[in-house]
Protein backbone atom coordinates (compact mmCIF):
# COMPACT_ATOMS: atom_id res chain seq x y z
CA UNK A 1 0.00 0.00 0.00
CA UNK A 2 1.26 3.71 -0.81
CA UNK A 3 2.48 5.27 2.18
CA UNK A 4 -0.37 8.09 2.70
CA UNK A 5 -1.77 8.81 5.99
CA UNK A 6 -4.99 11.37 6.41
CA UNK A 7 -5.54 13.24 9.95
CA UNK A 8 -7.97 13.01 11.59
CA UNK A 9 -10.15 10.24 10.05
CA UNK A 10 -13.36 11.73 11.44
CA UNK A 11 -14.42 15.23 12.83
CA UNK A 12 -17.16 17.01 14.12
CA UNK A 13 -16.93 20.95 13.66
CA UNK A 14 -19.59 23.53 13.91
CA UNK A 15 -20.65 25.93 11.38
CA UNK A 16 -18.32 29.14 11.05
CA UNK A 17 -15.48 27.36 12.47
CA UNK A 18 -12.03 27.08 10.43
CA UNK A 19 -10.86 23.11 10.26
CA UNK A 20 -7.57 21.92 8.81
CA UNK A 21 -7.24 18.46 7.46
CA UNK A 22 -3.59 16.81 6.96
CA UNK A 23 -2.30 14.56 4.51
CA UNK A 24 1.12 13.02 4.96
CA UNK A 25 2.58 11.20 2.52
CA UNK A 26 5.99 8.92 2.69
CA UNK A 27 6.26 7.75 -0.90
CA UNK A 28 8.11 11.34 -1.92
CA UNK A 29 5.68 11.51 -5.00
CA UNK A 30 5.54 14.85 -6.74
CA UNK A 31 1.80 15.26 -7.14
CA UNK A 32 -0.78 15.58 -4.32
CA UNK A 33 -4.69 15.74 -4.69
CA UNK A 34 -7.59 16.57 -2.37
CA UNK A 35 -10.74 15.26 -3.18
CA UNK A 36 -14.55 15.15 -1.74
CA UNK A 37 -16.35 12.74 -2.57
CA UNK A 38 -20.65 12.83 -2.23
CA UNK A 39 -23.29 11.05 -3.18
CA UNK A 40 -24.63 11.63 -6.57
CA UNK A 41 -21.19 13.49 -7.44
CA UNK A 42 -18.73 10.80 -7.51
CA UNK A 43 -15.28 11.89 -6.45
CA UNK A 44 -14.86 15.94 -7.21
CA UNK A 45 -11.26 17.50 -7.21
CA UNK A 46 -10.59 20.67 -4.69
CA UNK A 47 -7.33 21.38 -5.22
CA UNK A 48 -3.92 20.27 -6.12
CA UNK A 49 -0.45 20.37 -5.86
CA UNK A 50 2.01 19.75 -8.57
CA UNK A 51 5.69 20.58 -6.03
CA UNK A 52 6.09 22.34 -3.08
CA UNK A 53 4.69 25.53 -3.02
CA UNK A 54 3.02 24.77 -5.98
CA UNK A 55 -0.50 24.46 -5.90
CA UNK A 56 -3.89 25.13 -8.26
CA UNK A 57 -7.69 24.65 -8.31
CA UNK A 58 -9.62 21.99 -8.52
CA UNK A 59 -13.67 21.91 -9.96
CA UNK A 60 -15.17 22.51 -6.07
CA UNK A 61 -12.11 25.01 -4.58
CA UNK A 62 -14.57 27.77 -3.45
CA UNK A 63 -14.35 27.94 0.62
CA UNK A 64 -11.01 25.53 0.73
CA UNK A 65 -7.51 26.39 0.93
CA UNK A 66 -4.61 24.46 0.71
CA UNK A 67 -0.52 25.05 1.52
CA UNK A 68 1.86 22.42 0.77
CA UNK A 69 5.34 23.32 2.70
CA UNK A 70 6.60 20.21 2.03
CA UNK A 71 7.28 17.26 0.04
CA UNK A 72 5.17 14.93 2.51
CA UNK A 73 2.63 17.09 3.77
CA UNK A 74 -0.17 18.73 2.00
CA UNK A 75 -2.90 20.42 4.29
CA UNK A 76 -6.66 21.39 2.98
CA UNK A 77 -8.13 23.74 5.32
CA UNK A 78 -11.74 25.18 5.69
CA UNK A 79 -11.75 28.68 6.43
CA UNK A 80 -15.17 28.81 7.85
CA UNK A 81 -17.06 25.58 7.45
CA UNK A 82 -20.43 25.42 6.32
CA UNK A 83 -22.96 22.82 6.64
CA UNK A 84 -22.21 22.00 2.61
CA UNK A 85 -19.00 20.76 3.08
CA UNK A 86 -20.20 17.85 5.59
CA UNK A 87 -18.39 15.30 2.78
CA UNK A 88 -16.01 12.54 2.80
CA UNK A 89 -12.50 13.67 1.94
CA UNK A 90 -9.73 11.94 0.32
CA UNK A 91 -6.24 12.69 -0.58
CA UNK A 92 -4.44 11.21 -3.04
CA UNK A 93 -0.76 10.97 -4.36
CA UNK A 94 0.66 10.32 -7.90
CA UNK A 95 4.06 10.38 -9.47
CA UNK A 96 2.88 12.19 -12.24
CA UNK A 97 5.09 10.26 -14.87
CA UNK A 98 3.07 9.87 -18.25
CA UNK A 99 4.29 6.01 -18.16
CA UNK A 100 2.67 5.71 -14.89
CA UNK A 101 -0.61 7.76 -14.49
CA UNK A 102 -2.34 6.21 -11.30
CA UNK A 103 -3.22 7.85 -8.10
CA UNK A 104 -3.17 6.55 -4.31
CA UNK A 105 -5.67 7.42 -1.99
CA UNK A 106 -5.92 7.32 1.87
CA UNK A 107 -8.59 6.23 3.68
CA UNK A 108 -10.20 9.65 4.09
CA UNK A 109 -11.72 11.78 6.22
CA UNK A 110 -15.16 11.79 7.38
CA UNK A 111 -15.90 15.68 8.00
CA UNK A 112 -19.55 16.92 10.28
CA UNK A 113 -20.26 20.19 9.91
CA UNK A 114 -23.23 20.72 12.17
CA UNK B 1 -20.47 18.87 -18.92
CA UNK B 2 -18.99 15.28 -18.17
CA UNK B 3 -16.35 14.41 -19.85
CA UNK B 4 -16.34 10.74 -18.35
CA UNK B 5 -19.90 8.65 -17.99
CA UNK B 6 -20.36 5.78 -16.33
CA UNK B 7 -24.29 5.36 -17.20
CA UNK B 8 -25.24 2.19 -15.38
CA UNK B 9 -25.20 3.15 -11.63
CA UNK B 10 -25.52 -0.18 -10.48
CA UNK B 11 -24.77 -3.55 -11.76
CA UNK B 12 -25.97 -7.33 -10.50
CA UNK B 13 -24.44 -10.54 -11.28
CA UNK B 14 -24.24 -14.04 -10.34
CA UNK B 15 -21.25 -15.56 -9.07
CA UNK B 16 -18.82 -17.19 -11.40
CA UNK B 17 -20.48 -15.08 -14.48
CA UNK B 18 -19.06 -12.35 -15.90
CA UNK B 19 -19.29 -8.61 -14.70
CA UNK B 20 -18.73 -5.86 -17.35
CA UNK B 21 -18.89 -2.64 -16.58
CA UNK B 22 -19.32 0.44 -18.85
CA UNK B 23 -17.79 3.70 -19.13
CA UNK B 24 -17.40 6.53 -22.01
CA UNK B 25 -15.93 9.41 -22.58
CA UNK B 26 -15.90 13.00 -24.89
CA UNK B 27 -12.77 13.96 -24.77
CA UNK B 28 -10.29 12.58 -27.65
CA UNK B 29 -6.89 14.32 -25.73
CA UNK B 30 -7.04 11.72 -23.12
CA UNK B 31 -4.44 9.19 -23.19
CA UNK B 32 -4.73 7.17 -20.33
CA UNK B 33 -7.68 5.14 -18.74
CA UNK B 34 -7.89 3.79 -15.48
CA UNK B 35 -10.06 1.58 -13.42
CA UNK B 36 -10.58 2.22 -9.21
CA UNK B 37 -12.54 0.04 -7.06
CA UNK B 38 -13.88 1.44 -3.66
CA UNK B 39 -15.41 -0.33 -0.88
CA UNK B 40 -17.24 1.59 2.10
CA UNK B 41 -15.19 3.34 4.47
CA UNK B 42 -11.84 2.86 2.17
CA UNK B 43 -10.52 5.17 -0.28
CA UNK B 44 -10.38 4.06 -3.99
CA UNK B 45 -7.53 1.77 -5.11
CA UNK B 46 -6.34 1.44 -8.13
CA UNK B 47 -7.23 -1.54 -10.40
CA UNK B 48 -5.92 -1.34 -14.07
CA UNK B 49 -5.46 1.07 -16.85
CA UNK B 50 -5.10 1.16 -20.14
CA UNK B 51 -2.93 3.67 -22.66
CA UNK B 52 -4.92 5.26 -25.40
CA UNK B 53 -2.14 3.22 -27.53
CA UNK B 54 -3.36 -0.28 -26.57
CA UNK B 55 -7.17 -2.17 -27.03
CA UNK B 56 -7.27 -3.96 -24.70
CA UNK B 57 -5.30 -4.39 -21.53
CA UNK B 58 -5.66 -7.34 -19.09
CA UNK B 59 -4.42 -8.25 -15.32
CA UNK B 60 -5.90 -11.60 -13.97
CA UNK B 61 -9.23 -11.61 -13.86
CA UNK B 62 -9.82 -8.20 -15.02
CA UNK B 63 -9.95 -6.88 -18.67
CA UNK B 64 -9.90 -3.47 -20.35
CA UNK B 65 -10.80 -2.53 -23.51
CA UNK B 66 -10.68 0.54 -25.26
CA UNK B 67 -12.84 1.46 -28.19
CA UNK B 68 -11.12 4.65 -29.38
CA UNK B 69 -13.24 5.43 -32.40
CA UNK B 70 -16.34 4.77 -29.74
CA UNK B 71 -15.01 6.49 -27.26
CA UNK B 72 -15.54 3.77 -24.70
CA UNK B 73 -14.11 1.78 -22.45
CA UNK B 74 -15.08 -0.91 -20.48
CA UNK B 75 -13.94 -3.22 -17.48
CA UNK B 76 -14.62 -7.53 -17.65
CA UNK B 77 -14.41 -9.51 -14.87
CA UNK B 78 -14.58 -13.15 -15.13
CA UNK B 79 -15.19 -15.04 -13.32
CA UNK B 80 -17.27 -12.79 -10.66
CA UNK B 81 -16.93 -13.30 -6.40
CA UNK B 82 -18.80 -11.69 -3.98
CA UNK B 83 -15.57 -9.82 -2.61
CA UNK B 84 -15.78 -7.82 -6.05
CA UNK B 85 -18.63 -6.00 -5.17
CA UNK B 86 -17.82 -2.46 -4.48
CA UNK B 87 -17.51 0.88 -6.32
CA UNK B 88 -15.77 0.83 -9.70
CA UNK B 89 -14.83 4.09 -10.93
CA UNK B 90 -13.63 5.29 -14.33
CA UNK B 91 -11.35 7.70 -14.65
CA UNK B 92 -9.73 9.55 -17.67
CA UNK B 93 -5.87 11.09 -17.91
CA UNK B 94 -4.83 13.73 -20.30
CA UNK B 95 -1.45 14.64 -20.77
CA UNK B 96 -1.87 18.56 -21.14
CA UNK B 97 1.82 19.62 -20.14
CA UNK B 98 2.52 18.84 -16.67
CA UNK B 99 -1.25 18.46 -15.71
CA UNK B 100 -2.29 15.03 -14.31
CA UNK B 101 -5.18 15.14 -12.91
CA UNK B 102 -7.72 12.46 -13.12
CA UNK B 103 -11.60 13.24 -14.54
CA UNK B 104 -14.00 11.24 -13.00
CA UNK B 105 -17.13 9.07 -13.65
CA UNK B 106 -19.80 8.92 -10.67
CA UNK B 107 -19.18 5.40 -10.67
CA UNK B 108 -21.07 2.23 -10.94
CA UNK B 109 -22.54 -0.13 -7.79
CA UNK B 110 -21.62 -3.76 -8.61
CA UNK B 111 -23.17 -6.68 -6.86
CA UNK B 112 -21.92 -10.39 -6.99
CA UNK B 113 -24.50 -12.13 -5.38
CA UNK B 114 -23.60 -15.81 -4.17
Amino acid sequence: DAGITQSPRHKVTETGTPVTLRCHQTENHRYMYWYRQDPGHGLRLIHYSYGVKDTDKGEVSDGYSVSRSKTEDFLLTLESATSSQTSVYFCAISEGSPRIPEAFFGQGTRLTVV
Amino acid sequence: DQQVKQNSPSLSVQEGRISILNCDYTNSMFDYFLWYKKYPAEGPTFLISISSIKDKNEDGRFTVFLNKSAKHLSLHIVPSQPGDSAVYFCAASGAAGNNRKLIWGLGTSLAVNP
